[in-house]
């Protein structure tokens, strides 16, 4: 059974401090692995795919990494208008439905 | 070019009843899939529609039941309606074909049962 562990479950940064968000996952074959943005009350804004080790994508101040074991989501600089929860998912089965971790909850404090 | 939508934003519902929430897919796509959300939580798989059938469903009972259209759309049903169901119902849009793709989601249902 597919699994996504994401870690730290909340992430308090000031303003310019930069971090890494991180994506544990064990799948019987990767398939991709899936970066959401998720502001409070709305659904899910994607981000980023990343589909073999090593590979980097990128968009503003956000930088996502994979491993064959995790992925990082590294935030440079951050704004308050960053805050927001981060999911991660990989895709499975037959109908490639996508197995989420629980987020991390971030905030950036001006 | 319209993402997917979902009505209604938020619902009311009492313990027992029934309720359907609705969804159209981002133009274009033709599969959709339906996500519970509990608080604090990353959301969960009910199942997927493509074709106007069902392709694969989660881990949830017989009570959440669905239907896609010919024009794409969807409908989640909830029969007997539990405290537990209260969450945040996700629809989300893909294209069929080769490949894992990327899934679009909408803003979503907030259902509070009481």
């Amino acid at each position: 059974e597919d699994q996504v562990t994401q870690s730290p479950e909340a992430l308090r940064l000031q303003e310019g401090e930069s971090s890494s968000l991180n994506c544990s996952y064990t799948v019987s074959g990767l398939r991709g692995l899936f970066w959401y943005r998720q502001d409070p009350g709305k659904g899910p804004e994607f981000l980023f795919t990343l589909y073999s080790a090593g590979e980097e994508k990128e968009k503003e101040r956000l930088k996502a990494t994979l491993t064959k074991k995790e992925s990082f989501l590294h935030i440079t600089a951050p704004k308050p208008e960053d805050s927001a929860t981060y999911l991660c998912a990989v895709p499975g089965g037959s109908a490639r439905q996508l197995t989420f971790g629980s987020g991390t909850q971030l905030t950036v404090l001006p | 070019d319209a993402g997917v939508t979902q009505s209604p934003t938020h619902l009311i519902k009492t313990r027992g009843q029934q309720v359907t929430l609705r969804c159209s897919p981002k133009s274009g796509h033709d599969t959709v899939s339906w996500y519970q959300q509990a608080l604090g939580q990353g959301p969960q798989f009910i199942f997927q529609y493509y074709e106007e059938e069902e392709r694969q469903r989660g881990n949830f009972p017989d009570r959440f039941s669905g239907h896609q259209f010919p024009n794409y759309s969807s409908e989640l049903n909830v029969n007997a309606l539990l405290l537990g169901d209260s969450a945040l119902y996700l629809c989300a849009s893909s294209l069929s074909g080769q490949g894992y793709r990327e899934q679009y989601f909408g803003p979503g249902t907030r259902l509070t049962v009481t």
